[in-house]
């Protein structure tokens, strides 16, 4: 199994542009997350979503969209890329709620220079 | 609101000697408490979980975690470690009903042979 993937694993970005990390989970999870991890600063939620159609925001959200057409996939956009959004980016889905456990990607390293 | 402490930044401890991990949250009502571990490179894959019940937790890797109510504390141990645990781990708490984990900071494992 997959499990959770997401793509790319690392980008370099100028200011000002904008790109798409894309993760997509294989486990039918109604549940899905995207996180920002600063160094020490744990993670913070950037959105989240409940299931097709449905999204909204976490912590810090500025800066970002994001989008769920399918239950599989949840991509995280950036608009207009900021120095302030260099971080590593995880996604990861659960079946439901709180009481099932939520399986992590590998990441994406973003670097806006 | 609620939050994580992890107070020690880096812990290093020798192989086959005994590990205890430190967290203390702040949360109004009955805390959901995880532990997560990242290995470098990789995403987070939970350790274990407390929800309600026996207050000793036991989960993967031959890890379990006390809940202490009256201290506010969920630590994390092992009374082996191996060099294959030289990971970050990180405690989370959650309010009951929605999977929105509030991360502590982190606390990066060294293994000295």
């Amino acid at each position: 199994n997959a499990g959770v993937t997401q793509t790319p694993k690392f980008r370099i970005l100028k200011i000002g542009q904008s790109m798409t990390l894309q993760c997509a989970q294989d486990m039918n999870h109604n549940y899905m997350y995207w996180y920002r991890q600063d160094p020490g600063m744990g993670l913070k939620l950037i959105y989240y979503s409940v299931g097709a159609g449905i999204t909204d925001k976490g912590e810090v959200p500025n800066g970002y969209n994001v989008s769920r057409s399918t239950t599989e996939d949840f991509p995280l956009r950036l608009e207009l890329a900021a120095p302030s959004q260099t971080s590593v980016y995880f996604c990861a889905s659960s079946y439901s709620g709180l009481n099932t456990e939520a399986f992590f990607g590998q990441g994406t390293r973003l670097t806006v220079v | 609101a609620q939050s994580v402490t992890q107070p020690d930044i880096h812990i290093t401890v020798s192989e086959g000697a005994s590990l205890e991990l430190r967290c203390n949250y702040s949360y109004g009502a009955t805390p959901y408490l995880f532990w997560y571990v990242q290995s470098p490179g990789q995403g987070l894959q939970l350790l274990l979980k407390y929800f309600s019940g026996d207050t000793l937790v036991q989960g993967i890797k031959g890890f379990e975690a006390e809940f202490k109510r009256s201290q506010s504390s969920f630590n994390l141990r092992k009374p082996s470690v191996h060099w294959s645990d030289a990971a970050e781990y990180f405690c989370a708490v959650g309010p009951t009903g929605f999977q929105k984990l509030v991360f502590g900071t982190g606390t990066r494992l060294l293994v000295s042979p």
